[in-house]
């Protein structure tokens, strides 16, 4: 069975640039969540989707988006990109999003 | 505000040498505690769930278990091949994950 899977692996982009993440979750989860991983917060929860609606929203600004599709696979935008943006964005798939968590490999996204 | 705290945040053991990582936690009611391990430029890889005070959790030299305020990962005469970053992460009656911020982890030959 395939696992979570992310695309790009990496990214570079300069300020005030948009960018966009993929993530494909194992087939049958219906969950998809976001986290930015930075070395000095850890894991920062971004937001949730199921079944194509945002079920939870962590603490981020406005600039950060997602959406789901029909077949489960999430996207995330980010908007006016700050270096600040800097991070390993992980995504993680679920049956339903109050069990086990699994996540993919990452976005390692560099802001110049 | 719920919240995960680790400790401690890096430890070094020689091969073979035992010992304890922790993790406590304020939850406005727990709905699971979650244990990962994160190798360099991978995403965290599951290890255990534990959901009730007193629950305990085995695999290979890994040992978790839980109490009402904290967990405990007992590491049981570890290899290098252990070395990783160990994460702690709890779900509450909100349905959000919160993570610590790990436990790096290297072990000696």
């Amino acid at each position: 069975k395939a696992g979570v899977t992310q695309t790009p692996r990496y990214l570079i982009k300069t300020r005030g640039q948009q960018v966009t993440l993929s993530c494909s979750p194992i087939s049958g989860h219906r969950s998809v969540s976001w986290y930015q991983q930075t070395p000095g917060q850890g894991l920062q929860f971004l937001f949730e989707y199921f079944s194509e609606t945002q079920r939870n929203k962590g603490n981020f600004p406005g600039r950060f988006s997602g959406r789901q599709f029909s077949n489960s696979r999430s996207e995330m935008n980010v908007s006016t990109l700050e270096l600040g943006d800097s991070a390993l964005y992980l995504c993680a798939s679920s049956w339903t999003g109050k069990n086990i968590q699994y996540f993919g490999a990452g976005t390692r996204l560099s802001v110049l | 505000e719920d919240q995960v705290t680790q400790s401690p945040e890096a430890l070094r053991l020689q091969e073979g040498e035992s010992s304890s990582l922790n993790c406590s936690y304020t939850v406005s009611g727990l709905r699971g505690l979650f244990w990962y391990r994160q190798d360099p430029g991978k995403g965290p890889e599951f290890l255990f769930t534990l959901y009730s005070a007193g629950e305990e959790k085995e695999k290979e030299r890994l040992k978790a278990t839980l109490t009402k305020k904290e967990s405990f990962l007992h590491i049981t005469a570890p290899k290098p091949e252990d070395s990783a970053t160990y994460l702690c992460a709890v779900r509450d009656t909100g349905n959000q994950f919160y993570f610590g911020t790990g436990t790096s982890l290297t072990v000696i030959p």
